[in-house]
């Protein structure tokens, strides 16, 4: 019954490497979302998009990338991992049909060394 | 700054007792709501949406929605240990259809 797969479930990643995060939901949903969340931050929007190959910013966009070249898969990327970059990451999907209520992966716990 | 406002807690109830969240929105012409809940190490996971005001009944949740008061509640009756978690309300407002704006949390805890 799994609906949002995150491929890892724990990372480990070395300062400087290039880390890929994915994410594929079954649920042909048209929006995507990536997420971190931190102790005391609450979730913070890090890019999401609406359509394939479209993608937007969120509130904190700056080291990631994203891209989104099949409508169920929308993956994540660290360009050069940092130390403050260590954190939980959450996939969602979501759906007018749904009213746009955020369905979740099991998230991606990453620590950078 | 579209903002969702929640106590952080703890919040604290005895097992069977009713626990009550509260959420409060900034942007008058939100339409939708959801309740999610997210155990420690987990991800959040949808429990209740309510669109209209009023109460909406899903076994011993209940959301309730006062759009006038720019308010938003859930009630756990008969609370358990297994209902101690981090519940997020999430809120969507107006011209932003399918990015939610999510509150910081509440923590509850449930004494047995």
């Amino acid at each position: 019954d799994v609906k949002v797969t995150q491929s890892s479930r724990y990372l480990v990643k070395r300062t400087g490497e290039k880390v890929f995060l994915e994410c594929v939901q079954d649920m042909d949903h048209e929006n995507m979302f990536w997420y971190r969340q931190d102790p005391g931050l609450g979730l913070r929007l890090i890019y999401f998009s609406y359509d394939v190959k479209m993608k937007e910013k969120g509130d904190i966009p700056e080291g990631y990338s994203v891209s989104r070249e099949k409508k169920e898969r929308f993956s994540l990327i660290l360009e050069s991992a940092s130390t403050n970059q260590t954190s939980m990451y959450l996939c969602a999907s979501s759906s007018p049909t749904e009213r746009y209520g955020y369905t979740f992966g099991s998230g991606t716990r990453l620590t950078v060394v | 700054q579209k903002e969702v406002e929640q106590n952080s807690g703890p919040l604290s109830v005895p097992e069977g007792a009713i626990a009550s969240l509260n959420c409060t929105y900034s942007d008058r012409g939100s339409q939708s709501f959801f309740w999610y809940r997210q155990y420690s190490g987990k991800s959040p996971e949808l429990i209740m949406s309510i669109y209209s005001n009023g109460d909406k009944e899903d076994g011993r949740f209940t959301a309730q929605l006062n759009k006038a008061s720019q308010y938003v509640s859930l009630l756990i009756r008969d609370s358990q240990p297994s209902d101690s978690a981090t519940y997020l309300c999430a809120v969507t407002p107006v011209g932003s259809n399918y990015k939610l704006t999510f509150g910081k949390g509440t923590l509850l805890t449930v004494n047995p």
